[in-house]
């Protein structure tokens, strides 16, 4: 299984309302980072947050991570159409190699 | 800045032929990486460079897929022969460093008959 899972598969919301995503992991890792990808496009990095830090905001991103419980959560506030997305996270592991792995993604539709 | 560039945008070949792929990073940025993305899954790893070395090719299947990285700079990734499996989008992202944020491409997306 992949090191980085996603918790929702998918998930659909209002315009206006906050969406929450989750990111398990396994091992230990470097940093944790979360992508945006819009359908047909790359991927776009949103936030990088290290092993040592507990909680990291950019706009109407907040992005917490829990190292003893080997989780990460993505808190998008007063959601817009246009957030409309897979968001994936990334986690880089930190086993003497540097090697960044990332999960299947959250479905994310946001309705107006 | 200009962000990664890729070519072409998408291909469609038969099964058995041979395909090449093209990415142009953002200039300065010493790691590249090249990605396979089916459709509803992550990105998965194929290859990643530093400078014009490889750091990790463990899932790249290495009987029909090659990559290179002339000069440290643009890269090329080819399979041949091709396979339906490979039916996907070929991404490639760089970054300054390994373990830093990536910038991606649009990616390659190729359709195998």
């Amino acid at each position: 299984s992949q090191q980085g899972e996603e918790d929702p598969q998918a998930l659909s919301i209002q315009e206006g309302e906050n969406a929450t995503m989750n990111c398990s992991y396994k091992t230990s890792i470097n940093n944790l980072q979360w992508y945006r990808q819009n359908s047909g496009r790359g991927l776009v990095h949103l936030i990088l947050i290290r092993s040592n830090e507990r909680e990291k905001h950019s706009g109407r991103l907040r992005v917490t991570l829990d190292t003893s419980k080997k989780s990460s959560s993505l808190l998008i506030t007063a959601s817009r159409a246009a957030d409309t997305a897979s968001y994936f996270c990334a986690t880089a592991l930190n086993t003497g190699g540097f090697k960044t792995i990332f999960g299947a993604g959250t479905r994310l539709f946001v309705k107006a | 800045e200009a962000g990664v560039a890729q070519s072409p945008r998408y291909k469609i070949i038969e099964k058995r032929q041979s395909v090449a792929f093209w990415c142009n990073p953002i200039s300065g940025h010493a790691t590249l990486y090249w990605y396979q993305q089916i459709l509803g899954q992550g990105p998965k790893l194929l290859i990643q460079f530093q400078n014009n070395g490889v750091v990790d090719d463990s899932q790249l299947p290495k009987d029909r897929f090659s990559a290179e990285r002339l000069k440290g700079v643009d890269s090329t990734l080819k399979i041949q022969p091709a396979k339906l499996e490979d039916s996907a989008v070929y991404l490639c992202a760089s970054s300054l460093g390994q373990n830093q944020p990536q910038h991606f491409g649009d990616g390659t997306r190729l359709s195998i008959l």
